[in-house]
């Protein structure tokens, strides 16, 4: 079935540093991602909507500033945690719809910690 | 808002079949219903979805009530594999196809 990878899978950065987490399909194309994220015993929260080509759209609250996103090609799409802080530590995770239905594939999450 | 209520937490002895409600009592006639679960630490992993009928794959089935207010995903021959949290999804038709997660069932399947 299809795939979507996450890298990387875990990282570690200090406070005030920028951390850049991928998410690929890796076969087949997706004109649209979605980026959510993951606090421990939670459930998880959409931040935003990357669109190939074009801005993202961000779910109310997360600040577009601080959570850019790129989709550069039908199989990419990056978010970069910029000047992170402790707080951004958590379980983000990237998924891409189905092109024949509403099936969501979900990459397998990056846990990033800030220290 | 999640359209979804879910109980937050289910045993469920191993071999037994287990059952997990969701409520979606604001459902709109064209939204489907879909189940997900979530193993620790790992991404959701796609169960199966409906929209009127029940439908049945080789993972579990579904039962729409016939108003479509509800559901339930039984798990027919539960094994400490299937030791997770479940998420009933009702999906958004606004055109991007957007999730919104409720806080799902953690279901413990017990030796």
């Amino acid at each position: 079935g299809a795939v979507v990878s996450q890298h990387p899978s875990w990282v570690i950065c200090k406070s005030g540093t920028s951390v850049k987490i991928e998410c690929r399909s890796l076969d087949f194309q997706a004109t649209t991602m979605f980026w959510y994220r993951q606090f421990p015993k939670q459930s998880l929260m959409l931040m935003a909507t990357s669109n190939e080509g074009s801005k993202a759209t961000y779910e109310q609250g997360v600040e577009k500033d601080k959570f850019l996103i790129n989709h550069a090609s039908l199989t990419l799409s990056t978010l970069t945690v910029t000047s992170a802080h402790p707080e951004d530590s958590s379980f983000y995770i990237c998924s891409a719809p189905s092109q024949a239905g509403y099936e969501q594939y979900f990459g397998p999450g990056t846990r990033l910690t800030v220290t | 808002d999640a359209k979804t209520t879910q109980p937050t937490s289910m045993d469920c002895a191993e071999g037994r079949a287990a059952n997990l409600p969701c409520n979606h009592s604001t459902i709109s006639g064209n939204e489907y219903v879909y189940w997900y679960r979530q193993i620790h630490s790992q991404g959701p992993q796609y169960i199966i979805h409906g929209l009127k009928n029940n439908e049945t794959n080789e993972m579990a089935s579904l039962i729409i009530t016939e108003d479509r207010k509800s559901s339930t995903l039984i798990l027919p021959h539960a094994t400490l594999r299937d030791t997770a949290v479940y998420y009933c999804i009702v999906l958004t038709t606004s055109g991007t196809y957007k999730y919104i997660f409720g806080t799902g069932t953690r279901l413990k399947v017990l030796a």
